[in-house]
């Protein structure tokens, strides 16, 4: 059983640029969350996808949006980066169930650096 | 608003103590409670998860209890080893599916 993977593993960037990030999902899950996570803190959660749609979204501005695919693979796409944007940006999938609150796993992340 | 908590920020002990951290929340409206283990720049590693029925959940040398009522979950390490040094994360999870996160404990394990 393959785990959730995300690529790329670390990422520079300037400020302005656009970011893509890309995760793919445990065999068998169906839901996907982003998480940013700063240096010293707990993860914040961005969004999640579950079956292509988003499903739940926390308070980040809009130039932070995501895709989720039919393989459930998702991307994390960030406009006009800013250096506050700087963080491990990690993926998480479950095998949401109606009502049931399933395990959520996580990939490694990737560590984003805006200059 | 969800608000997690966890107490000490950090915790140094010697190898075989048993220890003991502490995560508490705003919200008792809980669906689940999830247990990680971060690594320095690594991702998280599922340790334990206590759905909002249950009272604890027991894997190995790790045992975490939950208190809905009183807003509290600890996780209890039984002789704590060097490899056991990380980060530990405590997470809730609400209505909206998204998991409320605490800034986690530090822990070092003397050998």
């Amino acid at each position: 059983e393959t785990g959730v993977t995300q690529s790329p593993t670390h990422l520079i960037k300037t400020r302005g640029q656009q970011v893509t990030l890309r995760c793919s999902s445990q065999s068998g899950h169906n839901t996907v969350s982003w998480y940013q996570q700063a240096l010293g803190q707990g993860p914040q959660f961005i969004f999640q996808y579950y079956r292509e749609e988003e499903n739940g979204r926390g308070n980040f501005p809009p130039r932070f949006s995501g895709l989720q695919f039919p393989n459930y693979s998702s991307e994390l796409n960030v406009n006009a980066l800013e250096l506050d944007d700087s963080a491990l940006y990690l993926c998480a999938s479950s095998a949401a169930s109606g009502r049931t609150y399933n395990e959520q796993f996580f990939g490694p992340g990737t560590r984003l650096t805006v200059l | 608003k969800q608000e997690v908590t966890q107490i000490p920020a950090a915790l140094s002990v010697p190898e075989g103590e048993n220890l003991v951290l502490n995560c508490s929340f705003t919200d008792s409206a809980i669906y689940n409670l999830q247990w990680f283990r971060q690594d320095p720049g690594k991702g998280l590693t599922s340790l334990l998860l206590i759905q909002s029925s249950q009272r604890e959940q027991t894997s190995g040398r790790l045992n975490a209890s939950l208190d809905k009522s009183s807003g509290r979950s600890t996780l209890y390490i039984a002789a704590s080893q060097p490899g056991d040094s990380a980060t530990y994360l405590c997470a809730v999870g609400g209505s909206n599916y998204k998991l409320t996160f605490g800034k986690g404990t530090l822990l070092t394990v003397n050998p």
